[in-house]
């Protein structure tokens, strides 16, 4: 079975620090993984996925199999990164039995 | 505008009236979905659809139906709810075909809280 941990519940940082919200999955297979964001009266929508190897918002995440981590990190968090950030986890080529984490809110402050 | 409507938004009910949850999507998206949010638990998958005609059970059936007679639309029907129904749900939609990038990108409904008293 898959399953998507985020062991953090809250990430509280100042204006400014590095962000790294941790995202440790178990899989037999090859994932696909993702960060979706939810902001505050928004809809959940997707942030990057590691396929793409993009930086979106200035967030980067590296999929590292041997550790089975997707983490998500930011060098410089910004008050409009405040927002609810789900990893989730998919079989490759697939999004039929996509699993989410718990999330993790990220709230930055002044 | 390309997006997922979910109706109502939000819904007060009784234990064991009936209810549905309608879904739509305007994007020819073949897959569609169905979560629930609760406190703690994240999003966990309670049905899905691959198209028209065709769907399967997440991670938490109990209690839920779903039909999808048409490919853009998936509503969500408790036959008797209960209190432990009380949660967000969220639809979603994505494309199974296409450019890499393209497809498994899941779009989601602005979300139906429900309460059942």
């Amino acid at each position: 079975a898959q399953r998507v941990t985020q062991p953090e519940k809250l990430l509280s940082v100042f204006k400014g620090a590095p962000v790294e919200l941790k995202c440790n999955y178990s899989y037999s297979g090859s994932p696909e993984l993702f960060w979706y964001v939810q902001y505050s009266r928004q809809r959940l929508q997707l942030l990057l996925r590691h396929i793409s190897r993009e930086s979106i918002k200035g967030f980067t995440a590296d999929l590292n199999k041997g550790e089975t981590s997707f983490h998500l990190k930011k060098p410089f968090a910004q008050e409009e990164d405040s927002a609810m950030y789900y990893c989730a986890l998919s079989p490759t080529g697939t999004a039929s039995k996509l699993t989410f984490g718990t999330g993790t809110r990220l709230q930055v402050t002044l | 505008e390309a997006q997922v409507t979910q109706n109502p938004r939000y819904l007060i009910t009784v234990t064991g009236k009936k209810l549905t949850v309608t879904c739509s999507q305007n994007m020819n998206h073949e897959y569609m979905s169905w979560y629930r949010q609760d406190p703690g638990l994240g999003l966990r998958q309670i049905y899905y659809s691959m198209n028209v005609e065709v769907t399967d059970k997440g991670d938490v059936p109990e209690g839920y139906k779903v039909s999808r007679k048409e490919k853009r639309n998936f509503p969500l029907i408790l036959e008797s709810p209960s209190p432990n129904q009380t949660s967000l749900y969220f639809c979603a939609s994505s494309l199974l075909t296409g450019p890499p990038l393209a497809k498994n990108i899941q779009y989601f409904g602005a979300g139906t809280r429900l309460s059942v008293l």
